[in-house]
């Protein structure tokens, strides 16, 4: 039972562009949803979060955005860069601080 | 600060044999867990740790042990590797009293079992 999902495994974007990854969630008791960002051979790296009782959070180009009543969640880059190239894996939290992942979708941002 | 390092980078096992997964931080981190990534299955928290002596169940314990005798280290233990635990092994930390439970990952290690 995947209580968190990103539906899409791939997206492909022009520099410049918007690029937004969705994730999906069933647990209604998350407290916190996070987004990371994954190279090849290195570890995953924080990136952005949101607290379950807000609706937006931004940090320079990237932006979160949180519809508790669709249980979604997606991540807004603008404008994109070849440099965001990556995996980029959805995350929530539940109480005692467990991370709960989706499964991950790897952006490519053509130049 | 070094972060958190995981040793070894690499390594091939046969089915039936045993090793540690290495897991140190530097930051004083309370909190450290072990997940695995899989093709398809995003991260799976294996085991967790909320500070020395303590340590938790995950989504997927089966076949491994822990322990943490200090707030440093947090060693992953595959007693009898089996080919169904050939992944990517990551560790994490966080402290304790962050909001919004950010952590941070070492580079990881790929685990073949043959």
């Amino acid at each position: 039972d995947q209580q968190v999902k990103q539906n899409s495994p791939s997206l492909s974007v022009q520099e410049g562009r918007i690029s937004i990854l969705n994730c999906d969630y069933t647990n209604s008791m998350f407290d916190y949803f996070l987004w990371y960002k994954k190279y090849p051979a290195e570890g995953p790296t924080f990136l952005i979060s949101i607290s379950s009782i807000k609706d937006k959070n931004e940090d320079g180009r990237f932006t979160v955005f949180l519809n508790k009543s669709a249980k979604h969640l997606s991540l807004h880059i603008v404008p994109s860069q070849p440099g965001d190239s990556a995996v980029y894996f959805c995350a929530a939290s539940v109480e005692g601080g467990k991370l709960i992942f989706g499964q991950g979708t790897e952006l490519s941002v053509k130049p | 600060n070094a972060g958190v390092t995981q040793t070894p980078k690499f390594q091939v096992l046969k089915t039936g044999q045993s090793m540690t997964l290495q897991c140190a931080q530097d930051m004083n981190h309370e909190y450290m867990s072990w997940y695995r990534q899989d093709p398809g299955m995003g991260l799976r928290l294996i085991h967790y740790s909320v500070g020395a002596g303590i340590t938790d169940q995950g989504e997927v314990p089966n076949g491994y042990n822990v322990s943490r005798s200090t707030t440093e280290d947090f060693p992953l233990r595959l007693l009898s590797a089996a080919p169904s635990q050939t992944s990517v092994y990551f560790c994490a930390s966080r402290r304790w009293d962050r909001p919004y439970n950010e952590q941070f990952f070492g580079p990881g290690t790929r685990l073949t079992v043959l």
